[in-house]
């Protein structure tokens, strides 16, 4: 079956830029993840949801970035104002809810700051 | 709160040799442990995952792990490395009610032919 989806799968941008990076989670699964992977950081937790709800933003870096989920399913990581510390690769995961621990990851967005 | 340490950042083994990739965590409550492989330019791959079963793990491709709450180890091996092997190897662990992983830094797994 299909698995979790992410586009675009590289964005180069201008620093000051806004930028829209879109994720589709696996068919029904009703958690969906955001993580960062930069070289200086490793792997991040962003932000998680629940359905629509965002329980946990705990790992939003600044207030320049946002997300949304809608109809339970497809998620959008937006960044505003983008600064060239912001150039990394965006994964996305998402989980069944039998079994929230497994998470299926997406092949990533990788962002680029110039 | 929960955190893993992976012991070297680059591994190399020559080929049909024993892989062991080293991971210890530290978690106030029971852990869920997992492995995760990384390909070039590509997501992660689950490799396997402990949630308080048996000890001993058997994942994909032929790796397994061991959990060791003595040790709060959770060491990936392989028998016999494949040249297919080479990719970056990531411990996590996540527990309680977090539900979100918390990732080691890496292992880079190099195969020598």
């Amino acid at each position: 079956g299909a698995g979790v989806s992410q586009s675009p799968s590289n964005k180069v941008t201008e620093k000051g830029k806004d930028v829209e990076l879109r994720c589709d989670p696996i068919s029904g699964h009703t958690a969906l993840y955001w993580y960062r992977q930069s070289l200086g950081q490793g792997l991040e937790f962003l932000i998680y949801f629940q359905g629509n709800s965002a329980p946990d933003k705990s790992g939003l870096p600044s207030d320049r970035f946002s997300a949304e989920r809608t109809g339970g399913s497809v998620s959008t990581l937006t960044i505003q104002r983008t600064q060239q510390e912001d150039s990394a690769v965006y994964l996305c995961a998402s989980t069944a809810g039998g079994d929230p621990y497994e998470q299926y990851f997406g092949p990533g967005t990788r962002l680029t700051v110039t | 709160a929960q955190s893993v340490t992976q012991l070297g950042s680059h591994v190399s083994v020559s080929e049909g040799a024993l892989v062991l990739l080293r991971c210890n965590y530290s978690s106030s409550v029971p852990p869920y442990l997992f492995w995760y492989v990384q390909y070039p330019n590509q997501g992660l791959q689950l490799l396997l995952k402990y949630t308080s079963a048996a000890t001993l793990v058997k994942g994909i491709n032929g790796f397994e792990a061991e959990f060791k709450k003595s040790e709060t180890s959770f060491h990936l091996t392989k028998p016999s490395a494949h040249m297919s092997d080479a990719a970056e190897y990531f411990c996590a662990v996540s527990s309680g009610s977090a539900r979100q992983l918390t990732f080691g830094s890496g292992t880079q797994l190099t195969v020598l032919p």
